[in-house]
């Protein structure tokens, strides 16, 4: 089973809908995040989490909310969803944590959500 | 200005070249350095992170240059395996910030 696990992996829904991709995690990290994927854009930053309590705005947050349920969830909304939002949908978790060594920063990645807003 | 920038490829090279990925990155107080690798449909994956005093990993050296916010990837003896797309990562005070990335195609 995949330590980072995203559902749903496809998605096409129409202008206007509601959309929550979710994601859950195995690796009890305490940082998580959404990137989107658009060709030559590479992945964009949308929400990230450092624990259950803290949400930060990445670079494109606008048009999207984020809920941290628990420690190993972190889901992802599109309140009305737009064309412009289709793109490719990446969880990922980090082992970052201050003041705890070895860790290296690596980022791992759920398998993606590929969402078609039409 | 983008905050990651990496060389726009794409790079189509024969079996057994040496090629060299190149990124710059803005924000002087960026902590700590990666280089992904991205096959097509597929998650990013790290390759290698990127260390001040230079590392390799087999046919792959990663370079840190600290002064000029630059950061190097050098692939030897290319690899039909090695196509793929080719991310340049760095790691903020807070986030990770990714490049456009490199798409790199090596043909027998």
């Amino acid at each position: 089973d995949a330590d980072v696990t995203q559902t749903p992996r496809n998605r096409i829904t129409k202008t206007g809908k509601r959309i929550m991709l979710e994601c859950s995690q195995t690796k009890g990290h305490d940082r998580m995040y959404w990137y989107r994927q658009d060709p030559g854009l590479g992945l964009r930053l949308i929400y990230y989490s450092f624990d259950v309590k803290d949400i930060n705005k990445g670079e494109i947050s606008d048009g999207y909310s984020v809920s941290r349920q628990a420690q190993a969830k972190f889901s992802l909304s599109l309140e009305s969803a737009i064309p412009n939002q289709t793109a490719l949908y990446f969880c990922a978790t980090s082992d970052l944590q201050s003041g705890r060594a070895g860790n290296t920063g690596e980022l791992f990645f759920g398998e993606g959500s590929r969402l078609t807003v039409l | 200005r983008k905050e990651v920038e990496q060389d726009p490829g794409p790079f189509n090279v024969p079996e057994g070249a040496t090629v060299a990925f190149n990124c710059t990155y803005s924000n002087s107080a960026s902590q700590s350095f990666f280089w992904y690798r991205q096959d097509c449909r597929k998650e990013p994956k790290l390759l290698m992170s990127v260390y001040s005093s230079g590392n390799e990993d087999g046919r792959f050296t990663a370079q840190l240059n600290r002064a000029s916010q630059y950061i190097s990837l050098l692939i030897r003896d290319s690899k039909l395996s090695d196509s793929a797309t080719y991310l340049c990562v760095v790691n903020g005070q807070s986030d990770m910030r990714f490049g456009a990335g490199t798409r790199l195609t090596v043909k027998p």
